[in-house]
């Protein structure tokens, strides 16, 4: 069965670096790509970067740009998320999403993780 | 960064209503566009690809049109399980952006 299975939910305190993974199952993990996309709470869906499974590469959206870092670990097939500096606008669920099959974002995500919620509070 | 905007934010259907949802693009994305369903708790769930094309397992009474700026997404007869919050988002460019989501509940 195709899953990705999230680490559990952290509180945080501003300043603070939090780091998410996310394990693959069911299928071959460099042969798609990972995506992670955070939802504040009541909030809508922001696309935060991807990670190539393959050779590691990224790309980050700008508003992250500089505080995150994407990678993966292929002997466990797990992709991490680590944010650092966090303020309480970084409050919100992190989830990670199978992405393409290409050398670049491709941008559909047919599969998700259950999400992570990140708590910034001091 | 390429805005997304839907309309309209929320509304409230009856059982085996036809429902209606638009999105519109700040530029043009041809058809770089997927449309996502979320349930409260719930992670989003891929429904439609490519602006039109059914992903694998779901019901034909979603579908999606549209091309350029302007999108659709419709269910021709709305079920207590549609209750969800849906997504347009766009994939022509980076970094990919979503809509603001529209809200469906029943009557």
């Amino acid at each position: 069965q195709v899953q990705l299975v999230q680490s559990g939910a952290e509180v945080k305190k501003p300043g603070a670096s939090v780091k998410v993974s996310c394990q693959v199952f069911g299928y071959t993990f460099t042969s798609y790509a990972i995506s992670w996309v955070r939802q504040a709470p009541g909030r809508g869906l922001e696309w935060m970067g991807w990670v190539s499974t393959n050779n590691g590469n990224t790309n980050y959206a700008h508003k992250v740009h500089g505080r995150v870092t994407m990678t993966t670990d292929t002997s466990t097939s797990t992709a991490y998320m680590e944010l650092r500096s966090l303020t309480s606008d970084d409050t919100a669920v992190y989830y990670c999403a199978r992405d393409g099959v290409g050398v670049a974002p491709g941008g559909t995500f047919d599969i998700w993780g259950h999400g992570t919620m990140v708590t910034v509070s001091s | 960064d390429i805005q997304m905007t839907q309309s309209p934010y929320s509304l409230s259907a009856s059982v085996g209503d036809r429902v209606t949802i638009t999105c519109q693009a700040s530029q043009d994305i041809t058809n770089y566009l997927n449309w996502y369903q979320q349930k409260p708790g719930k992670a989003p769930k891929l429904l439609i690809y490519d602006a039109s094309i059914l992903e694998t397992g779901v019901p034909s009474r979603f579908s999606g049109s549209g091309s350029g700026t302007d999108f659709t997404f419709t269910i021709t007869s709305l079920q207590p399980e549609d209750i969800a919050t849906y997504y347009c988002q766009q994939y022509d460019s980076l970094p990919f952006t979503f809509g603001p989501g529209t809200k469906v509940d029943i009557k």
